[in-house]
């Protein structure tokens, strides 16, 4: 089975701040991992995937994550927060099979200070 | 890009009444449809998967009889919720898995459906 723990209900930092968003996920196969960000009563917009290639990911709007194994974490950051990133970020699982559900975490709401 | 069109996005009904929302892949095809709902603050959960031509798998807790999924097209899943009472009132999103696509997953926009 799969899941993923987002830590922080609630993240605030400055404009400008780094922004750090954690995840640690559970997966007894090899997984893949994703963040997607959801504007009010919006879809969702992925930012970025993990899919056994390179460890770093880089995604759109300047954000990244790290795929650590050994830390069974994909923390995403970004080096720099804009107004515009405030929004809910939820980090997903699925395993390493074509076509399964995705498992969300229970997302975390992104405040940005002026 | 893949796109998947949700409609309604937004429908106001009375309790009793049923109400259907669509789900259309535009310019792939959807083999499986996956359907979530998400009540405000929270995440989104897992209601059902379904297939093209087959039977929708439901998760545990979810009522098959008042969540009735139907996939008869390659590029067409709806969800009829039945007999809507307040507590159905939530966020309904659909999102179809690309394979080709190294495993993306298209999400639709999401229907607000309130039940009165």
């Amino acid at each position: 089975a799969q899941s993923v723990t987002q830590l922080g209900s609630h993240v605030s930092v400055s404009e400008g701040a780094l922004v750090l968003l954690r995840c640690n996920y559970s997966s007894s196969v090899p997984p893949y991992l994703f963040w997607y960000v959801q504007y009010p009563n919006q879809g969702l917009q992925l930012l970025l995937k993990y899919t056994s290639a390179a460890t770093l990911v880089k995604g759109i709007n300047g954000f990244e994550a790290e795929f650590k194994k050994s830390e069974t974490s994909f923390h995403l950051t970004k080096p720099s927060a804009h107004m515009s990133d405030a929004a809910e970020y939820f980090c997903a699982v699925t395993p390493y099979s074509s076509a399964s559900k995705i498992i969300f975490g229970s997302g975390t709401r992104l405040s940005i200070r002026p | 890009g893949a796109v998947v069109s949700q409609h309604p996005s937004r429908v106001i009904c009375k309790s009793g009444t049923s109400v259907k929302i669509e789900c259309r892949s535009l310019d792939f095809q959807a083999t499986t449809m996956f359907w979530y709902r998400q009540f405000p603050k929270q995440s989104l959960m897992l209601m059902a998967t379904s297939n093209e031509g087959s039977k929708a798998t439901y998760e545990q807790g979810v009522e098959k009889d008042k969540f009735l999924i139907n996939h008869a097209s390659l590029t067409l899943s709806t969800l009829t919720v039945t007999s809507a009472h307040p507590e159905d009132s939530s966020f309904y999103i659909c999102s179809a898995p690309q394979i080709t696509a190294d495993y993306g997953y298209t999400f639709g926009s999401g229907t607000r459906l309130t039940v009165v």
